[in-house]
């Protein structure tokens, strides 16, 4: 079956460094992407990996290990409002996207 | 520049009754999606469209039905809704069925 794993909560501090992993397995696989939801409204794109490697822009990087089927997103000098949850979705060989439950991240001062 | 829109934003229902969620976008995108998300699950698609004139099941397709007789519009349709509907609903749509997803606002439904 089709599945994606990430943690449910991560609190971290204000300025710190956070990383959010995510383990995928997909019929097929055309890439892996992290989204960010800010609570009651719609998730917004952040990165797409589809080859081995990091992906940096700007404050967020997103990695991707395609043979162990592994993602993380990188948050770094963290702000208030990166408070959010991050939902990972691996692309599956129709082209459809399977998520992940998300992970509410809490930041604090 | 609107992007994507759905209507309403929320929406209380009687079960038994017909309800159709409109969704409009006006970024020329090929294709659509429509999603429900509930608490504790990740976004589970209903029903897809990777172009104008075709759609597609998703993984819960059972009670909706959609249509997509032009480019931006991609309504989907609750012919009898039953509480388990109760959710939010996301509209989506990409430039091709590869590249990222831009959302809707989203609809919160109740069905009573």
């Amino acid at each position: 079956g089709q599945n994606i794993d990430q943690p449910t909560e991560m609190t971290a501090t204000e300025g710190a460094i956070v990383q959010i992993n995510c383990t995928y397995q997909t019929s097929g696989f055309n890439g892996l992407f992290w989204y960010q939801q800010h609570a009651g409204e719609a998730p917004t794109f952040l990165s797409y990996n589809v080859l081995d490697g990091l992906e940096e822009k700007g404050r967020f990087s997103s990695f991707l290990s395609r043979s162990k089927g592994y993602s993380y997103l990188l948050l770094k000098e963290l702000q208030m409002k990166d408070s959010a949850s991050y939902l990972c979705a691996g692309m599956d060989s129709n082209y459809q996207l399977i998520w992940g439950a998300g992970t509410k991240l809490i930041i604090k001062p | 520049i609107a992007g994507i829109t759905q209507a309403p934003t929320s929406q209380i229902l009687a079960a038994g009754r017909r309800m159709t969620l409109r969704c409009t976008q006006d970024m020329r995108h090929n294709a659509m999606y429509w999603y429900r998300q509930d608490l504790g699950l990740g976004l589970r698609l209903i029903h897809y469209s990777n172009t104008a004139g075709t759609t597609g099941k998703g993984e819960v397709p059972d009670g909706y039905s959609v249509s997509r007789a032009n480019t931006d519009d991609f309504p989907l349709t609750l012919a009898s809704a039953v509480p388990s509907q109760t959710s939010v609903y996301f509209c989506a749509s990409s430039d091709t069925a590869q590249n990222e997803q831009f959302f809707g606002p989203g609809t919160r439904l109740t069905v009573l």
